[in-house]
């Protein structure tokens, strides 16, 4: 079975630096990834995702992500942080299943910007 | 284009009573998602639509939870009687068929009692 694991729970960062959240899969084939995120009272937004095109993936907002077949990781980055960016984030794997796929997310982490 | 709607955004109950959810999906979107959201979680897949069709129920607990999709449009979820863990975030989602990109709604905070 498809998994993923969010390796924080919780990163801060100061406005204007960068940001790092990390996430490890686990698939027995080459998954569909993505990262959503949940900010306060709202729905959960699509960030990016990664369908085996370019392992490079650039996403709303300036944010964007690696994967790493090698190290079975999907890392979420960002060069510089805004205040705006403060809230939860999903990595999330796409499972197939005999009926269709379903998404498969992580526990979350939650990302706090500072001034 | 309009979103997935839910509502409501709250409902606060007391155990042993039963409480229903309601969800319209994007327009043209013939698959419907429900998913549980406990505090500290990422959301869990309860049941999936194909039209009218639950395809997927396998982590629906039967026992008190009950979906219907009648017109392979809008969708209520329901539980009777709800329990003190039932206090979650239900999140409604849909995509076109095929499509693995799906589209979530605001959710419904459901506080037990």
């Amino acid at each position: 079975a498809q998994s993923v694991t969010q390796l924080d729970s919780h990163v801060s960062v100061s406005e204007g630096t960068p940001v790092l959240l990390r996430c490890n899969y686990s698939s027995s084939y080459s998954p569909s990834l993505f990262w959503y995120v949940q900010h306060p009272n709202k729905g959960l937004q699509l960030l990016l995702k990664y369908t085996s095109a370019a392992t490079l993936v650039k996403g709303i907002n300036g944010f964007e992500a690696e994967f790493k077949k090698s190290e079975t990781s999907f890392h979420l980055t960002k060069p510089s942080a805004h205040m705006s960016d403060a809230a939860e984030y999903f990595c999330v794997v796409s499972e197939f299943k005999q009926a269709g796929t379903a998404l498969i997310f992580g526990k979350g982490t939650t990302l706090s910007v500072s001034s | 284009e309009a979103g997935v709607v839910q509502s409501p955004r709250y409902k606060i109950i007391e155990k042993k009573q039963p409480v229903a959810f309601w969800c319209n999906p994007i327009s043209g979107h013939n698959t419907l998602y429900w998913y549980r959201q406990n505090l500290g979680q990422g959301p869990e897949l309860l049941i999936r639509y194909e039209n009218e069709e639950a395809v997927d129920d396998s982590q629906l607990p039967k026992d008190r939870f009950s979906a219907e999709r009648l017109k392979g449009v809008d969708s209520t979820l329901k539980i009777q009687p709800a329990e003190l863990g039932d206090s979650a975030v239900y999140l409604c989602a849909s995509s076109l068929t095929g499509v693995n990109e799906q589209f979530f709604g605001p959710g419904t905070r459901l506080t037990v009692l």
